[in-house]
């Protein structure tokens, strides 16, 4: 099965900064990637899907990159409402739907 | 709006079975999968498996195969989760998620609200 890894798998940045996470899976997977920002105590939200296109209603801060085994969620001015941990999930297969382990984003 | 509206918190003894529900909304239950997304306390998101609501064709994860069985009943727009002796490692929060996007390749949106199963003796 195709495994999911995330760097960091935590980081602490000041409002305003740019943020970038990584995933990376383990195989191949073109571009059927999609990102989730859980708030704590929240319900996962989908933010980003066929790992560039943005969800509709999600602000325009965030963006997707990356094809095949590398990928990148960006946000550009990290706000205070960003503080939320981030998983990358992979779809490729209607198999398997594994998600990586998370990134967990705080205000420094 | 498209909404998926799951059942309330769970305690349980181990030993004891559960099922727990996912009611759909605003949409066409039987075009859509649902799948089923563990999260134990202070874990990060873990797909079980998911379920075809037209046909109730699944498949899940191997780690969960045997240990839960996922169901559903297009007559009320309802998914289900299924457990038949339930132990202390279960205790977790439990998501159902719409699947969307195409056919075979599809993401999740939206996720109904979740539904804390807490198992102890």
């Amino acid at each position: 099965d195709i495994q999911m890894t995330q760097s960091p798998s935590s980081l602490s940045a000041s409002v305003g900064d740019r943020v970038t996470i990584t995933c990376r899976a383990s195989q191949g997977i073109s571009n059927y990637l999609a990102w989730y920002q859980q708030k704590p105590g929240k319900v996962p939200k989908l933010l980003i899907y066929a790992a560039s296109t943005l969800q509709s209603g999600v602000p325009s801060r965030f963006s997707g990159s990356g094809s095949g085994t590398d990928f990148t969620l960006t946000i550009s001015s990290l706000q205070p409402e960003d503080v939320a941990t981030y998983y990358c999930q992979k779809y490729n297969s209607a198999l398997s739907f594994t998600f990586g382990p998370g990134t967990k984003v705080d205000i420094k | 709006e498209v909404q998926l509206v799951q059942s309330g918190a769970e305690v349980k003894k181990p030993g004891e079975s559960l099922r727990i529900s996912c009611k759909g909304s605003g949409y066409s239950f039987t075009s859509y999968w649902i799948s089923w997304v563990r999260q134990m306390p202070g874990k990060g998101l873990e797909w079980m498996g998911r379920i075809d609501p037209s046909d109730s064709y699944t498949n899940y994860r191997p780690s969960f195969q045997g240990h839960v069985t996922i169901s559903a009943d297009k007559s009320i727009s309802t998914a289900y989760l299924h457990w038949s002796s339930l132990k202390a490692s279960d205790t977790a929060m439990y998501y159902c998620a719409r699947h969307f996007g195409g056919e075979l390749i599809s993401w999740f949106d939206p996720w109904g609200q979740g539904t804390l199963v807490t198992v102890s003796s």
